[in-house]
């Protein structure tokens, strides 16, 4: 099976600008999870889709946005970017949820806010 | 608030000792415990997990311990190969009837020395 892929690999944008990332996850998984990655904090969770659902949601302001498609392929959308949106956004899927089984990640993509 | 920490940022041990990486948890309701690695440039990879009814787990040269009185788990990895030398997230779960959220820990780099 092909793993979970995301694109664009880098990006790069100027505050007050807007972007959307694409996550698609591996054949099969309904679940989609999305995480933001910095050094200072770690992997924080974003938000979970399952079957086109918002199933659960971190605490990021709601300028943090995502859907989920019917092929289970999911965005996430950051509006009005600000410099500490700057971080490793990874996205990964499985099966049902992130607990019954482990949850294969994407190789993430890179945003840098200038 | 940091519900699971990784107190040391770093480890470095040499080939064929034991590394021994800890994880300390605040919230009383996680039931489900997992160690992801990372290597630069990929996302996490599953590494193991531990439900709360149990203390002990093992595969291979891995093997994750719960004290779930002192809210610590640890992931001990014996013999230590230098292809070990990643970061490693602790990760932990409540049970929300399938939609579980994963909580990360901020991650330790270990290096491990030929």
């Amino acid at each position: 099976k092909a793993g979970v892929t995301q694109t664009p690999r880098y990006l790069i944008k100027t505050r007050g600008q807007q972007v959307t990332l694409s996550c698609s996850p591996i054949s099969g998984h309904r679940s989609v999870s999305w995480y933001q990655q910095t050094p200072g904090q770690g992997l924080q969770f974003l938000f979970e889709y399952f079957s086109e659902t918002q199933r659960n949601k971190g605490n990021f302001p709601g300028r943090f946005s995502g859907r989920q498609f019917s092929n289970s392929r999911s965005e996430m959308n950051v509006s009005t970017l600000e410099l500490g949106d700057s971080a490793l956004y990874l996205c990964a899927s499985s099966s049902q949820g992130a607990r019954y089984n482990e949850q294969f990640f994407g190789p993430g993509t890179r945003l840098t806010v200038l | 608030d940091q519900q699971v920490k990784q107190n040391s940022p770093s480890l470095s041990v040499q080939e064929g000792r034991i590394s021994i990486l800890n994880c300390d948890y605040t919230n009383s309701m996680f039931d489900y415990f997992l160690w992801y690695k990372k290597y630069p440039a990929e996302g996490p990879t599953f590494l193991i997990s531990i439900s709360s009814i149990k203390d002990k787990n093992e595969d291979g040269r891995f093997t994750v311990f719960l004290n779930k009185s002192a809210k610590h788990l640890s992931l001990h990895i014996v013999p230590s190969q230098p292809g070990d030398s990643a970061v490693y997230f602790c990760a932990a779960s409540a049970g929300q009837g399938g939609s579980e959220k994963l909580v990360f820990g901020k991650g330790m780099k270990l290096t491990v020395n030929p």
